[in-house]
């Protein structure tokens, strides 16, 4: 049971160029979650998804897509880099039948944009 | 709206001694509220969480955290502090009905040998 995985772990983009930050889980949890993390300021939450083909923005949705075509993955793009989208990506998962559930975080990815 | 404030950016300890994390919350109704601690280059791992019941609830690696309604606060405890608990720590609420987790800024804990 590897639990919630990302890749890359580090990646460095230019200004406008575009890139898909992978999460799966393989813990059939029907709810998942992008994060990001800035220093000083917690986690904010970008995207979820209740289940599969349905996704709903978070905090800071701007600069970012999401799809969920199955229930195992649920990828984060960007689609036009900017230098204020430099973070550390969390992504994570619940069963999400119970408001009491927990959620489990993967390793995150951490992004420079330059 | 659901927030939560942790007060201290650093808690430094010396190892042996008591370790507490403050954390005060808001929410429109009853709260869940949930404890993660992340090592250096690591993800959150899930420490503990208060659903309803017992005021303190007891979770991994030794850390408790008490619950307390009329000071909206769920303060992290642990009654002796190893330098492998050096961490940033980071205290999240989810208003009852709510799939979303709010978290608050995060408190390095420093554990000195």
């Amino acid at each position: 049971n590897a639990g919630v995985t990302q890749t890359p772990k580090f990646r460095i983009l230019k200004i406008g160029q575009s890139m898909t930050l992978q999460c799966a889980q393989d813990m059939n949890h029907n709810y998942m979650y992008w994060y990001r993390q800035d220093p000083g300021m917690g986690l904010k939450l970008i995207y979820y998804s209740v289940g599969a083909g349905i996704t709903d923005k978070g905090e800071v949705p701007n600069g970012y897509n999401v799809s969920r075509s199955t229930t195992e993955d649920f990828p984060l793009r960007l689609e036009l880099a900017a230098p204020s989208q430099t973070s550390v990506y969390f992504c994570a998962s619940s069963y999400g039948r119970y408001d009491t559930d927990t959620q489990y975080f993967g390793p995150g990815t951490r992004l420079t944009v330059l | 709206a659901q927030s939560v404030a942790q007060p201290e950016d650093q808690v430094n300890v010396a190892e042996g001694n008591p370790l507490t994390v403050k954390c005060t919350y808001s929410v429109s109704g009853n709260p869940y509220l949930f404890w993660y601690v992340q090592y250096p280059n690591r993800g959150l791992q899930f420490l503990l969480k208060y659903i309803t019941g017992d005021n303190l609830v007891k979770g991994s690696y030794g850390f408790e955290a008490e619950f307390n309604k009329s000071q909206t606060s769920f303060h992290l405890k642990k009654p002796s502090a190893l330098v492998s608990d050096s961490a940033l720590y980071f205290c999240a609420v989810r208003e009852r009905g709510d799939y979303k987790l709010s978290f608050g800024a995060g408190t390095t804990v420093t554990v000195r040998a």
